[in-house]
């Protein structure tokens, strides 16, 4: 696609839940981050992946936290048994390498936890 | 640990008024400094680039400059359209991946 695409583009859950986020890279950018905005707060790093492999995974607050890139394109980034203090917005980026390329994101997904 | 400050906070301005947004930072070896902006329920969108000391570029409106400390995002008779969050992020020798942001300055053009 043309830019950086994800899904679902709000997402309310319970605490307790599970929730998966899904990130669609620009094509042929073979490196992908995920982020997340609080309310407040500037953008912070979770996650890097170049190609399938995640060299940094030290951003990620907890071990509720997992992604996952598959094919080298699509990633998921999956929280188990949410908080309310997850409630954020998670936003993906990708990059055409690692080496500080610019970096274009996506729309994000706002995630509420009730 | 890199470290990103923004000011002001907000800044709302008259149509036609320029200004300036400030951006400081403190980075171990900087890889580039990247200027985004941010409307609101969208995800960041890419302006500018810099990379050393000195370099200056140009968008429309919008003039982005680099010195060793802090780097300005100049905005020359702005128009409403103009109003979102500029965010400001460094890359660094440290991490050849990961960028550092600022919480933003979020502008409000009145016509």
């Amino acid at each position: 696609g043309a830019g950086v695409s994800q899904s679902p583009s709000n997402k309310v859950t319970e605490k307790g839940k599970d929730v998966e986020l899904r990130c669609d890279p620009i094509s042929g950018h073979t490196a992908l981050y995920w982020y997340r905005q609080s309310l407040g707060q500037g953008l912070e790093f979770l996650i890097y992946f170049q190609g399938n492999s995640a060299p940094d995974k030290s951003g990620l607050p907890s071990d509720r936290f997992s992604a996952e890139r598959t094919g080298g394109s699509v990633s998921t980034l999956t929280i188990q048994r949410t908080q309310q203090e997850d409630s954020a917005v998670y936003l993906c980026a990708s990059s055409r390498d690692r080496s500080q390329e610019t970096q274009y994101f996506g729309p994000g997904t706002r995630l509420l936890v009730l | 640990e890199d470290q990103v400050t923004q000011s002001p906070e907000a800044l709302r301005l008259q149509e036609g008024e320029s200004s300036s947004l400030n951006c400081s930072y403190t980075v171990s070896g900087l890889r580039g400094l990247f200027w985004y902006r941010q409307d609101p329920g969208k995800g960041p969108e890419f302006l500018f680039t810099l990379y050393s000391a000195g370099e200056e570029k140009e968008k429309e409106r919008l003039k982005a400059t680099l010195t060793k400390k802090e780097s300005f995002l100049h905005i020359t008779a702005p128009k409403p359209e103009d109003s979102a969050t500029y965010l400001c992020a460094v890359g660094s020798g440290g991490s050849n991946y990961k960028l550092t942001f600022g919480k933003g300055t979020l502008l409000t053009v009145n016509p």
